[in-house]
Order: C-alpha cells, then structure tokens, then sequence
C-alpha cells in the first residue's frame, strides 16, 4: 500500500527550531515528487513547496521562500519541513502529498500524509 | 500567482439533491490543470477530480468536473450523507500552485 507517514503532533515555543518528517512506503520514493500544503486553523489549503527526493531539487511558493525549508533523505525514505525560528503564526495543521506521476512537480496530489500539527505559543 | 475563487461559500442542501460547485482562476488553467479535493473535519484532503474532468481513483460517478480556461464546476449528481464536508479547488498549471478558499457543503 502506498502512503504516507507523519510524524506526531509538536508543541513549541517562538523562537524555537522544529523539524517534521514524511516516510514514504509502498513505491519508489525517489520517483515522486513530495509536496506540502499547510492548513491554519479553521481556514484553507496553501501550497508551500516541493521536494523531489531523487536529486533534491526543490521548489518554493514566494510565500513561504525564506522561512521553512524542505529536504529529503533518500536513504530513509523521508522528507522533512524545517524552521530556524517559529512564531505563533506558524500554528497549522501541516500536509504532505505525493502528486500524480503524470506532471513531474505540477501536478494534482493523490497520496496525502495524515498531517502533523504544529502548535507554537508562548 | 493565479488566484481560484470559489462560490457559494457555503452551500446548504439537502441529501439526495444536486450539488453545484465553481471555481473561477484569474487567468487561463487549461482544461488539464485543474483539481477538486474533499475535506472532512479532522482528515487530510482527498482527490477526487484532476485534468478538470478526470475522476481519481475509487471516487463515485456521482462526482463530475467539467469546464475549461477559467471556469470550472465540480457536480455531485445525488448528495450522499457522506458528501457533507469542504470542496477545494487546484490549480498546477503554474508555480506557485494555487488553491481556492473552499466550498462547504452543509446538510439542510
């Protein structure tokens, strides 16, 4: 079965670093693209970037360009979102999905993660 | 960045009846580059049109996507109880890929 796994649920203060992960199983995860979408509460979807674990060339929304980082480590099927500092606003539900294998990056997400919520307060 | 805007945000129907959903982008998608998602509270989004019109795999024939350039509409023919949840729409025609603010479609 394809899917993937995320990490748990993360409390965290301003200021502070986080790493979450995305373990992929049930395909050849350096084929696939690996996106992530992040959902504030009560509100919509909103692409941050994209990953592709075979070379990690990666891609971000200007929105989210400077403030999170992605990566991948291919040898443990994961990929990661990462921040250096946090702030109340970075509280969210965070997605990844793996899009269709048809348009390389650009493509519609078919295979999503259960999400990881990141709560940060003080 | 090409901007979806979804209508009505809120949708309140009855089961059984005929759901109509749009979305309208703010410059050209094609007819190949659009999505529609479903959420439920608590759960991850779930595909289940792409190319506009192409059903993902498992979803019913109940849902259909039609349209092309700006104007998209998914339809769900009958709604079923479990239809009740939030209808996303997608674009990827372009970086940054964008989503509309969401549907919610509510039981009567």
């Amino acid at each position: 079965e394809v899917q993937l796994v995320q990490s748990g649920a993360e409390v965290k203060k301003p200021g502070e670093s986080l790493k979450i992960s995305c373990k992929g199983s049930g395909y050849s995860f350096t084929s696939y693209w690996i996106g992530w979408v992040r959902q504030m509460p009560g509100k919509g979807l909103e692409w941050m970037g994209i990953i592709y674990p075979g070379d990690s060339d990666t891609r971000y929304s200007p929105s989210f360009q400077g403030h999170v980082t992605i990566s991948a480590d291919k040898s443990l099927s994961t990929a990661y979102l990462q921040w250096s500092s946090l702030k109340a606003s970075d509280t969210a539900m965070y997605y990844c999905a793996r899009p269709l294998p048809f348009g390389g990056d650009l493509d519609a997400y078919d295979i999503w993660g259960q999400g990881t919520m990141v709560t940060v307060s003080s | 960045e090409i901007v979806l805007t979804q209508s009505p945000g809120t949708l309140s129907l009855s089961p059984g009846e005929r759901a109509t959903l749009s979305c309208r982008a703010s410059q050209s998608v094609s007819s190949s580059y659009l999505a529609w998602y479903q959420q439920k509270p608590g759960q991850a989004p779930r595909l289940l049109i792409y190319g506009a019109s192409s059903r993902a795999t498992g979803i019913p024939d109940r849902f259909s996507g039609s349209g092309s350039g700006t104007d998209f509409t998914l339809t769900i023919s009958s709604l079923e109880p479990e239809d009740f949840a939030v209808y996303y729409c997608q674009q990827y025609i372009r970086s940054p890929q964008t989503f509309g603010q969401g549907t919610k479609v509510e039981i009567k």
